[in-house]
């Protein structure tokens, strides 16, 4: 059974400081990996996504892999009180479709 | 622009009835998808197709159907609705051998079962 695993929150972050959000996946399979935001009745939509182990910087965000401990992490520098929103964490092992975490639910306190 | 449409935002029905969610994607992928998302529970894969007339079980296919008869068109069908199945339902699509495999997923039907 493939798993991804996010802390679900909440995490309460200052305005302005790095926002750190963390997942484990349990497929060694696992090719690809998404961090997707939802923002309250909303749909999910894509923020990052990364293969290849190490770091990638989209503007304020940076994703990070490391497959040899099969962990990815999201950082949100600057952290604006638009980015309150759940962020999960998904993998990309084969054909079918992601396999997603639960979430993880990110404050940002004004 | 991209675009994944669910026919139904909203949807109340009662226990035992037949329900059809519909999701219609305008990309030309080859591969749809039917979530259900639930709190403490996250999203979970129930179908998915990945060609015309093909289809394959996800995580939690009981109680659960799916139909493609055309590309753009997969079709989620409750044949009995059950109170358990009171979730939002979301539809994804993805082409095949994307760089990235993004999903794009519609707005999402939220159905409640009495």
């Amino acid at each position: 059974q493939k798993e991804v695993e996010q802390n679900s929150g909440p995490l309460s972050v200052p305005e302005g400081a790095i926002a750190s959000l963390n997942c484990t996946y349990s497929d060694r399979g696992s090719q690809s990996f998404f961090w997707y935001r939802q923002y309250s009745g909303k749909s999910p939509e894509l923020i990052m996504f990364i293969y290849s182990n190490g770091d990638k910087e989209d503007g304020r965000f940076t994703a990070q892999l490391n497959k040899a401990s099969q962990y990815v992490s999201l950082l949100i520098r600057d952290s604006q009180p638009s980015d309150s929103a759940t962020y999960l964490c998904a993998s990309l092992g084969g054909a079918d479709g992601l396999t997603f975490g639960k979430g993880t639910h990110l404050i940002i306190q004004p | 622009d991209v675009k994944v449409t669910q026919s139904s935002r909203y949807l109340v029905k009662r226990t035992g009835e037949k329900v059809f969610l519909e999701c219609v994607q305008d990309m030309d992928h080859e591969n749809m998808f039917w979530y259900r998302q639930d709190p403490g529970l996250g999203l979970r894969l129930i179908y998915f197709s990945y060609d015309v007339k093909m289809k394959e079980k996800g995580d939690i296919p009981e109680g659960y159907s799916v139909s493609r008869e055309k590309k753009e068109r997969f079709s989620l069908i409750l044949e009995s609705a059950s109170t358990n199945q009171t979730s939002m339902y979301l539809c994804a699509s993805r082409a095949s051998g994307s760089e990235t495999g993004e999903l794009f997923f519609g707005e999402g039907s939220r159905l409640t079962v009495l």
